[in-house]
């Protein structure tokens, strides 16, 4: 099975900030990885797949990089609606495995 | 618009049965593949289990293999999980996911609760 970390598991940001989260794989995922973002009491929702390809509707402030092992969620100026729990997600085999997620919170 | 709704959720003693339902509008069901994915209390997503769109081809998490099975009905737009010999580590809240995307999962129901307990 591909294990997935993520770090750092918890970011203290405040509105306008740049937020990076990385993502890293147990071996690599030639690419196939999703973002998703949580909120208390919601069902996730798709950011990014495919390391780099926005969701239909998704604001452009989000943005995925990487290769290999190593994969990056980036929030170019966080907003109010952003705070939120994210998760990463390899999507090359069985069983699908997520990350263990990251979670923004206001500073 | 896509809707995902699921129903059939509740409290079931350990060693019991449960039939989660999910129902598909706004896309054609029948061309996708349908994913199920748990989140315990407090904890991270899970991916539990995978159904190619003609409902022939299943993957399941370690976690839950012999024991639950996911089939489909495309003619109502229907996705089921059938979970048996539940266990009190299977209490979580339980997602029913399309996979327009293939391996991600694109849209979601709200999740469903359900609670292994005596």
């Amino acid at each position: 099975d591909i294990q997935m970390t993520q770090s750092p598991s918890f970011v203290s940001a405040s509105v306008g900030d740049r937020v990076t989260i990385t993502c890293r794989a147990s071996q690599g995922i030639n690419r196939q990885l999703g973002w998703y973002q949580q909120k208390p009491g919601k069902a996730p929702k798709l950011l990014i797949y495919a390391t780099s390809t926005l969701q239909s509707g998704v604001p452009s402030r989000f943005s995925g990089s990487g290769s290999g092992t190593d994969y990056t969620l980036t929030i170019s100026s966080l907003q109010p609606e952003d705070f939120a729990t994210y998760y990463c997600q390899q999507g090359v085999s069985f069983p699908l495995t997520f990350g263990p997620g990251t979670k923004v919170e206001i500073k | 618009e896509v809707q995902v709704v699921e129903s059939g959720g509740g409290l079931v003693p350990p060693g019991g049965s449960l039939r989660l339902s999910c129902v598909v509008s706004g896309f054609t069901f029948s061309d996708y593949w349908m994913f199920w994915v748990r989140q315990a209390p407090g904890e991270g997503l899970v991916w539990v289990s995978r159904l190619n769109n003609d409902g022939r081809s299943t993957n399941y998490a370690d976690s839950v293999r012999g024991r639950f099975t996911i089939t489909r009905d495309n003619a109502k737009n229907t996705l089921h999980l059938q979970m048996n010999s539940l266990r009190a580590e299977d209490t979580a809240v339980y997602y029913c996911a399309s996979g327009l995307r293939s391996y991600y999962f694109d849209y979601w129901g709200q999740g469903i609760q359900v609670t292994v307990s005596s």
